[in-house]
């Protein structure tokens, strides 16, 4: 079983939607939760963290569920340009972070 | 303003023939990552540097070495490359002991192997 699992879509979805992603991790020492978005061929980026209250970023929300072992992304008002794949990423300790594989999103006009 | 420089952005290479990939960074942090990306798959860790501490993947090839000859360098020596391991490798730094900080990446370099 990987260590964080995602579903890697793509989601479709038109502009104006709201779309989430939910990733789920399988090592409950997790500590810390971030998502990172990453563009074709680009480097990922860091998008936000995750903090146990949930936090929002403008029309990105963040959740985390500790007794489920999940953390979700939630985007509102989707635009073109957020078309990307966002990976979720825990952190285990020993100052190494375990990215998932993507969730990619296709926002259409 | 690029933080995390990664050299070169495009490396080619034949099957078996050493290559070294350079990472710089302006960001003083004392964290240093290597990570390897093939298509649609997530970036893997194969080793970082806290300070000078090297700290290998246990399932990083004994192919892959690095180097971190002061704060602001690290290179990845692939010694013998192999068609496998043609893929994008990522570069990232981060600061903080104690708690975890948010990775900074380079744009990569993709490595073709011919």
């Amino acid at each position: 079983r990987k260590e964080v699992e995602q579903d890697p879509g793509p989601f479709n979805v038109p502009e104006g939607a709201t779309v989430a992603f939910n990733c789920t991790y399988s090592n409950s020492a997790s500590q810390s939760f971030f998502w990172y978005r990453q563009d074709c061929r680009k480097e990922p980026k860091l998008l936000m963290s995750v903090y146990s209250s949930g936090n929002e970023d403008g029309r990105f929300t963040a959740q985390l569920n500790r007794a489920s072992q999940y953390i979700s992304l939630l985007i509102r008002d989707s635009k073109l340009s957020d078309s990307a794949t966002y990976l979720c990423v825990a952190y285990t300790g020993r100052r190494a972070l375990t990215f998932g594989s993507g969730t990619r999103l296709q926002v259409q006009p | 303003d690029a933080m995390v420089i990664q050299n070169p952005r495009y490396q080619v290479t034949q099957f078996g023939k050493p290559v070294t990939l350079s990472c710089s960074q302006t960001l003083n942090h004392n964290v240093m990552y290597w990570y390897q990306q093939k298509s649609s798959q997530a970036p893997k860790l194969l080793f970082h540097y806290y300070d000078k501490d090297f700290n290998n993947e246990a399932d990083t090839p004994d192919n892959f070495q690095s180097r971190r000859p002061n704060t602001s360098f690290c290179f990845l020596d692939i010694r013998s490359p192999g068609l496998g391991d043609a893929a994008m490798y990522l570069c990232a730094t981060s600061s903080g002991t104690f708690t975890v900080q948010p990775q900074h990446f380079g744009d990569g370099t993709r490595l073709s192997i011919l």
